[in-house]
């Protein structure tokens, strides 16, 4: 199956940048996703990106797409306290979704 | 709906007990998905409803599991006879088309004593 990789933890100082990294195993997805996660809460979609895209930036978020090294990033502008939480990458496959183990997003003072 | 629903919110069974978990999806997504969270891990894929059919139960880890769709709406996923090992996060997520832009509901967390 789907081998998705990510770091588990990153620890942030407020406004800077944060930046998480993912790698997968299955050339053929079409988009690729990340979730955010809040303690108690389920997944909600930050955003996602076409396979075909190498960048996609929607206000804080800029997603990074490199097919050839099956490299997704997350780049998150002026982080926040509200950014702590769990950021999720996920690719999909036909209709199912591949997910990583977690990265945890801690946003110190 | 506005979102997903999911009840209960928190279960905690004996082993050895069985459960029911439920699933409310946003009216109108065809698309059904039950996924398992297991502490500190990523989100296992258990099944897969298109309407009311379920073309890949590949993930539902014995025969204990078992889930059902009705009305193209609700769904309820049915763990027989707990065991420990079934203590996870139960998500639920449905969708409009086929994996584009999943809504996940806030998930069932299940406690096997």
């Amino acid at each position: 199956g789907e081998d998705v990789e990510q770091s588990l933890f990153l620890s942030v100082r407020e406004g800077d940048s944060s930046v998480i990294n993912c790698t997968y195993t299955d050339s053929s997805s079409t988009y690729l996703y990340w979730y955010k996660q809040e303690p108690g809460a389920g997944l909600q979609l930050l955003t996602y990106i076409f396979s075909n895209m190498d960048m996609k930036q929607d206000q804080r978020l800029t997603v990074l797409l490199n097919k050839k090294d099956k490299h997704l990033s997350l780049r998150i502008a002026d982080t926040q306290t509200g950014d702590s939480a769990i950021y999720f990458c996920a690719v999909d496959n036909d209709y199912k979704l591949s997910f990583g183990a977690g990265t945890t997003v801690t946003v110190r003072a | 709906g506005a979102g997903v629903s999911q009840s209960p919110s928190n279960k905690v069974t004996e082993k050895g007990k069985d459960v029911e978990l439920r699933c409310d999806p946003i009216s109108g997504h065809t698309a059904l998905y039950w996924y398992r969270q297991r502490l500190g891990q990523g989100l296992e894929f258990l099944i897969y409803f298109q309407g009311n059919s379920a073309p890949d139960k590949s993930g539902l880890p014995s025969d204990r599991f078992s889930a059902e769709r009705t009305g193209e709406s609700v769904s309820t996923l049915t763990i027989q006879r707990t065991q420990q090992e079934d203590s996870a996060v139960y998500l639920c997520a449905s969708s409009f088309y086929e994996a584009y832009g999943y809504t996940f509901g806030s998930g069932t967390r299940l406690t096997v004593v």
